[in-house]
């Protein structure tokens, strides 16, 4: 257990469908990252959030992928008009700004599946 | 835009061998971090390099980070049936530190 959760754990929806998923970092770490795995594939970076300011969106992030980090503690996803394009493991990590090393730690992952 | 290549993509060894990843890349990385994923779960850390030619060890596993920080090896000793997994390397830049991962490598380790 890292200290990052993420719920739901999986998620199986129909197509158009809106499903929004959460993360809560390590309570002192003030950046957080959102990246998308699909099978057989590294994640890629999708978004991250200094505080509650979300300084950075990956061209991957289409117009109907929003992301939300409200208080500056945990984080949302959502997805409005899911596509099956979308079925992947969605991924959440956090690290502590000032630690000049980079470390990120990663939760256990949100898997979509879109029928 | 930064990327990282890693080989193999797939290695299968007898239980006891020796083996090496690789991570390449023409970019340079403020650091380099070193997951290994189970089926179904998030990366987990084993190791962060920072410095140019660091080595780290952490029982069989030996990491280096190349002297320019482009590169990096994950070397393993006497291998064994638990060190079966995807093993993951990730490079961060500037800035936001974003990570850039590898497609990973599969690893499966027959006893």
């Amino acid at each position: 257990d890292t200290g990052v959760s993420q719920d739901p754990r999986h998620k199986i929806t129909k197509r158009g469908q809106n499903v929004t998923f959460r993360c809560d970092p390590i309570s002192e770490h003030n950046r957080l990252y959102w990246y998308r795995q699909t099978l057989g594939q590294g994640p890629e970076f999708l978004t991250y959030f200094q505080n509650e300011a979300q300084l950075e969106k990956s061209r991957l992030l289409s117009n109907r992928f929003s992301a939300e980090r409200p208080k500056g503690s945990f984080s949302t996803l959502e997805i409005q008009r899911t596509e099956q394009g979308d079925s992947a493991m969605y991924l959440c990590a956090s690290r502590q700004l000032y630690r000049g090393e980079g470390t990120q730690y990663f939760g256990p992952g949100t898997r979509l599946l879109v029928l | 835009t930064q990327l990282l290549e890693q080989s193999p993509q797939f290695l299968s060894i007898q239980e006891g061998e020796n083996l090496t990843v690789y991570c390449n890349s023409s970019s340079v990385f403020s650091s380099l971090q070193w997951y290994r994923q189970e089926p179904g779960e998030g990366p987990v850390l084993l190791v962060t390099v920072v410095t140019g030619g660091e080595v780290k060890k952490l029982k069989r596993l030996t990491f280096q980070f190349g002297d320019a920080r482009k590169d990096s090896s994950l070397h393993i000793t006497a291998a064994q049936t638990g060190d079966t997994g995807l093993y993951l390397c990730a490079g961060a830049g500037q800035g936001a530190q974003k990570l850039v991962f590898g497609q990973g490598t599969r690893l499966t380790i027959n006893p």
